[in-house]
């Protein structure tokens, strides 16, 4: 069953922060995060397994809930290169294969 | 190391013509998933290849299939093909099976 992600679209200014959220409705063994710039392939962010770790490189990080199957990433200071499609993919302990939300697209304008 | 590598990156097809693309994973990666991306159905699971093997497969039908070889590269043939095949079919490669998955430039298929 495809992640629920929100917001669908967000638009921030250089240096402001944001949230995407990822909600899944099944027990989740792991969360994938990737960025997807127009024309071109996903590129792979970070991956959270379950037990609640909180990852995170530069100035993007994510949290994983596993009581709420629930999954955050934070993206702070944006910069103007952070625009794309964020997508979560997760992974069911039951079905190892990673299924997609609907993605969201984040626009940073100077 | 090169990345994921797939062929051919554009193709024009028609209505009950048959496709195969070929997906040739990261040195060493012995794990190929393939996705459809469609803007309105967004990025959908077609199946995934461990050691020659599918291991799993998603809702998609028959006329969807594929295979690996024993060097890891792998290959999606689509049947018959209908206007709605028209998407961009990307290839991800990992190590191991459900760990980090590396996706290559993708393939975009029309079919008119």
């Amino acid at each position: 069953q495809q992640p629920v992600q929100s917001p669908q679209a967000v638009i921030l200014r250089e240096g402001e922060d944001a949230v995407i959220n990822c909600s899944s409705s099944k027990a989740l063994y792991s969360v994938h995060w990737y960025r997807q710039k127009h024309g071109e392939a996903p590129v792979f962010l970070m991956i959270l397994l379950k037990g609640g770790e909180q990852k995170g490189h530069d100035k993007i990080s994510a949290s994983f809930n596993e009581k709420k199957q629930q999954s955050s990433l934070y993206l702070t200071a944006s910069q103007l290169s952070y625009s794309g499609t964020y997508f979560c993919g997760t992974e069911q302990a039951s079905a190892r294969q990673l299924t997609f939300g609907s993605g969201t697209q984040l626009t940073v304008l100077p | 190391k090169a990345g994921v590598t797939q062929t051919p990156r554009y193709l024009i097809k028609t209505r009950g013509q048959q496709v195969t693309l070929s997906c040739s994973p990261i040195s060493g990666h012995r794990s190929v998933s393939w996705y459809q991306q469609t803007p309105g159905q967004g990025l959908q699971f077609l199946f995934e290849y461990f050691s020659e093997t599918q291991r799993n497969k998603g809702n998609f039908p028959g006329r969807f299939s594929g295979r690996q070889f024993s060097n890891s590269r792998s290959e999606m043939n689509v049947s018959t093909l209908e206007l709605g095949d028209s998407a961009l079919y990307l290839c991800a490669s990992s190590f191991y099976r459900q760990e980090t998955q590396y996706f290559g430039p993708g393939t975009r298929l029309l079919v008119l």
